[in-house]
């Protein structure tokens, strides 16, 4: 079965350009969540979908948005990237908004904005 | 959501028992508690989670304690393979995973 797929693998940006990272959680899986994880820190929320609602928002400024599309894959975009930007982005899934469940998290998208 | 507190690191000889600790003294009644793991460059994986029982499963232990205010994950025979951080993360309601610096450990040979 195939895991929680993120692409690009790796991406390398200017300042100021746009990106948008992309997401297949384990088929079946409903709730799409974002992490952004700089070097040496853990993970830090950025959002949560569930059947294409947000329903949760971390401390990232407006230019950070996402989406969840209707066959429940998700896209993160980033605009004016700056090169605190810098970092892995996770994309980690589950099958129901709930806490009796763990996620699965995919390898991530190594960002870097030079 | 409580914030919880891990050791920076740990040593474990392989074939022994890693005890992680995790103080979570200012856990509520509702919230979990999960662990994770993140080998170099993956993303984190998902090992156990409780609420008031010991749990355990294929690839470990928690204990918690009676007050919940701590908790140990324990890998009961540690190989080389789980040389990883172990993040200790508590969670309510908002299903937003905070996580700490967590703990690195290193299995040794």
């Amino acid at each position: 079965d195939a895991g929680v797929t993120q692409s690009p693998t790796h991406l390398i940006k200017t300042r100021g350009q746009q990106v948008t990272l992309r997401c297949s959680p384990i088929s079946g899986h409903k709730s799409v969540s974002w992490y952004q994880q700089v070097l040496g820190q853990g993970p830090q929320f950025i959002f949560q979908y569930y059947e294409k609602e947000e329903r949760g928002r971390g401390n990232f400024p407006d230019r950070f948005s996402a989406r969840q599309f209707p066959n429940y894959s998700s896209e993160l975009n980033v605009n004016a990237l700056l090169l605190g930007d810098s970092a892995l982005y996770l994309c980690a899934s589950s099958l129901v908004l709930g806490l009796d469940y763990g996620y699965t998290f995919g390898s991530g998208t190594r960002l870097t904005v030079v | 959501d409580a914030k919880t507190t891990q050791p920076t690191s740990m040593d474990c000889a392989e074939g022994r028992a890693a005890n992680l600790p995790c103080n979570h003294s200012t856990i509520s009644g509702n919230e979990y508690v999960y662990w994770y793991r993140q080998i170099h460059s993956q993303g984190p994986q998902y090992i156990i989670h409780g609420l008031k029982n010991n749990e355990t499963n294929e690839m470990a232990s928690l204990i918690i304690t009676e007050d919940r205010k701590s908790s140990t994950l324990i890998l009961p025979h540690a190989t080389l393979r789980d040389t990883a951080v172990y993040y200790c993360i508590v969670l309510s309601g908002t299903y937003k995973y905070i996580f700490g610096t967590g703990t690195r450990l290193k299995v040794l040979a």
